[in-house]
Order: structure tokens, then C-alpha cells, then sequence
């Protein structure tokens, strides 16, 4: 099957700083999702990329999909202790909206 | 704001047993799926469903999982003959649309615990 390779694992960072983190994959997919999954919760939707190039903001978070259609990457602007949580990327192929493939997380930590 | 609910949040069986697990999606969507999520693990997709039938289905889904919409509201999972290895966290998803109308991204319920004993 399609694999996902999640980067970094983990992130210890101070209030205030800059985050990226990103995936990176052997094949193609149409549709890049970006996710924060906290404790004992399901995955919040964060970012939708659809076009190869695309570049879309929410907030004090950006996502990009690469030109290549086999990366994207997530930028967190001015880290809040709120931004704490595992994020992840989720790739769909052309062919079905609901085989997604989703990376192995990145956790983030936060320190005031 | 809409959301998907599941029940129960946690459940414990015996292994051999076999549980269902419920979700109600959100109303208007039409797509809904299941993914399973091992403890400090990524999440796995299992199962789609549109129109009343399964759409696709990963390598994982076999014939100890069933899905059901059996009314109007709920859709749910099925697992027989549980083993401990199927002890996760199982997550029910809804859509609005699929990529060929247009996708805005899979509204996930909170989960549900299973821990298979």
C-alpha cells in the first residue's frame, strides 16, 4: 500500500516559535489533508489541499502542496501552548475520497 | 456546529465475543467510513460506505468486519470473534461529498475504545 513518511516525530519547542513539519510520499496523491488530533479525541480537520502548488491558510497555520503532488508540508506561525497535540498529513488518491493514507504524526509540545 | 457522535466511548469485551459499534453522522453527509487507530499509532482506514453499500475497503477489513446503516441516522461497525490485536480506537468518519463532486474533508467522531480482554 501507499506510505507516508511523517517528519519530525517530535517537536519540544517554546511559546512563540515557528513549526514545520511535513510528509513526503513515493506516490502521487490528488487531495493533501492536514489534521490535529488531541487526547481522547478524533482528528480536527485543519487544512484541504486540492491543486498541486497550492498554498492555503488558516489562521496562524499555512499548508502547501508540493508541485510534485508527493509532499506537502504545515507551518505553524507564533506557537501558542494551545498548539499542543500529534498532527497529522492524510493523502487520497485520484481514484476515491475515502482511502486515505495518513502519516505517522508529528507531536507537538509547547512550552510556555 | 455538526458532529459525528459514536457510542459507546469505551467498550470492553472478551475475545471471541462480538461488539458493534455505533455512529451517527452528520445529517446531510452521504459518505461515511470507519479508521482504526492502535494505541500511539497513525490512523488506518478500514471501510467506506456510500449509497448503502461499501465503496472500498482496505487490506485490513475482512470478513471479521461488517458495516450496516440500518436506519436512516446510524451506521455501524461490526466485529466478530474479536482478538486482542483488534483492541484500538475506532473512528467514525462522515462526508460531504467525494473528490469527483468535490471533498472538504472527513468530520471525524470522537472514537471509540475498544479493549479486547
Amino acid at each position: 500500500g501507499q506510505q507516508l513518511n511523517q517528519s519530525p516525530q517530535s517537536m519540544f519547542i517554546q511559546e512563540g516559535e515557528d513549526v514545520s513539519m511535513n510528509c513526503t510520499s513515493s506516490s502521487i496523491f490528488n487531495t493533501w489533508l492536514w489534521y490535529k488530533q488531541e487526547p481522547g479525541e478524533g482528528p480536527v480537520l485543519l487544512i484541504a489541499l486540492y491543486k498541486a502548488g497550492e498554498l492555503t491558510s488558516n489562521g496562524r497555520l499555512t499548508a502547501q502542496f508540493g508541485i510534485t503532488r508527493k509532499d506537502s508540508f504545515l507551518n505553524i506561525s507564533a506557537s501558542i501552548p494551545s498548539d499542543v497535540g500529534i498532527y497529522f498529513c492524510a493523502g487520497l488518491p485520484n481514484t476515491n475520497a475515502g482511502k486515505s493514507t495518513f502519516g505517522d504524526g508529528t507531536t507537538l509540545t509547547v512550552k510556555p | 456546529e455538526p458532529e459525528v457522535t459514536q457510542t459507546p466511548s469505551h467498550q470492553v469485551t472478551q475475545m471471541g465475543q462480538e461488539v458493534i459499534l455505533r455512529c451517527v453522522p452528520i445529517s446531510n453527509h452521504l459518505y461515511f467510513y470507519w479508521y482504526r487507530q492502535i494505541l500511539g499509532q497513525k490512523v488506518e482506514f478500514l471501510v467506506s460506505f456510500y449509497n448503502n453499500e461499501i465503496s472500498e475497503k482496505s487490506e485490513i477489513f475482512d470478513d471479521q468486519f461488517s458495516v450496516e446503516r440500518p436506519d436512516g441516522s446510524n451506521f455501524t461497525l461490526k466485529i466478530r470473534s474479536t482478538k486482542l490485536e483488534d483492541s484500538a480506537m475506532y473512528f467514525c468518519a462522515s462526508s460531504e461529498t467525494t473528490l469527483s463532486t468535490g471533498f472538504y474533508g472527513y468530520t471525524f467522531g470522537s472514537g471509540t475504545r475498544l479493549t479486547v480482554v
